[in-house]
């Protein structure tokens, strides 16, 4: 079953601009993960944020976490051509088990 | 290291035949999961293992489908017979439980069933 709902389910930004991708979420979790998936490949870890966190950066990358909200957000400032792919979030429910929302899929125009 | 190997990367198969969808996790990982994707139903997890042991195979579909890990280094999944309903992509993933948390994805197997 789903837990995360990633909004929007697209999006299309020119080069240079910031993205910003909204996940939901219903149920407790320990930690939400953040995936990126390149066309017709595997998906990378981006970034981990715990339940007790609220705010994490990586690069260009910003992750927020509103536990009261059931929320967290995946900010890429500066995008880039390359970071054109799928991005998903994922909750981590129990001490292992990883649910994954449906995506966002991110087009970054030159 | 070389990632989590999956084997094989494209797979076509007839409807009634028996798949084999193979995987090989980073070494020294001590958790590995399978997931399958569709458009439909986005990635839903199929089962997990910890230390070689089947720890929720909730997600898996129906009796034609079963997983195997019979040591740390190696994990199978099969369907059989296969229907064409389960044409997806399938993944491995793996994990140190006291790592950082994020899984390592193969590159995934892509099942044709016609």
């Amino acid at each position: 079953s789903q837990q995360g709902e990633e909004d929007p389910q697209a999006l299309s930004i020119q080069e240079g601009e910031n993205a910003t991708m909204n996940c939901s979420y219903k149920t407790s979790i320990n930690n939400l993960q953040w995936y990126r998936q390149n066309s017709g490949r595997g998906l990378v870890h981006l970034i981990l944020i715990r339940s007790n966190e609220r705010e994490k950066h990586s690069g260009r990358l910003r992750v927020t976490l509103d536990t009261s909200k059931k929320s967290s957000s995946l900010l890429i400032t500066a995008s880039r051509a390359a970071d054109t792919a799928s991005y998903f979030c994922a909750t981590a429910q129990g001490a292992q088990k990883l649910v994954f929302g449906q995506g966002t899929r991110l087009t970054i125009n030159p | 290291d070389a990632g989590v190997i999956q084997s094989p990367r494209h797979e076509v198969t007839e409807m009634g035949q028996e798949v084999t969808l193979r995987c090989k996790p980073i070494s020294g990982h001590n958790s590995l999961f399978w997931y399958r994707q569709t458009m439909m139903r986005g990635l839903e997890l199929l089962i997990y293992f910890n230390n070689n042991v089947p720890i929720d195979d909730s997600g898996m579909p129906e009796d034609r489908f079963s997983a195997k890990m019979p040591n740390a280094s190696f994990s199978t999944l099969k369907i059989q017979p296969s229907e064409p309903r389960d044409s997806a992509v399938y993944f491995c993933a793996s994990r140190l439980d006291s790592g950082s948390g994020g899984y390592t994805f193969g590159s995934g197997t892509r099942l044709t069933v016609v």
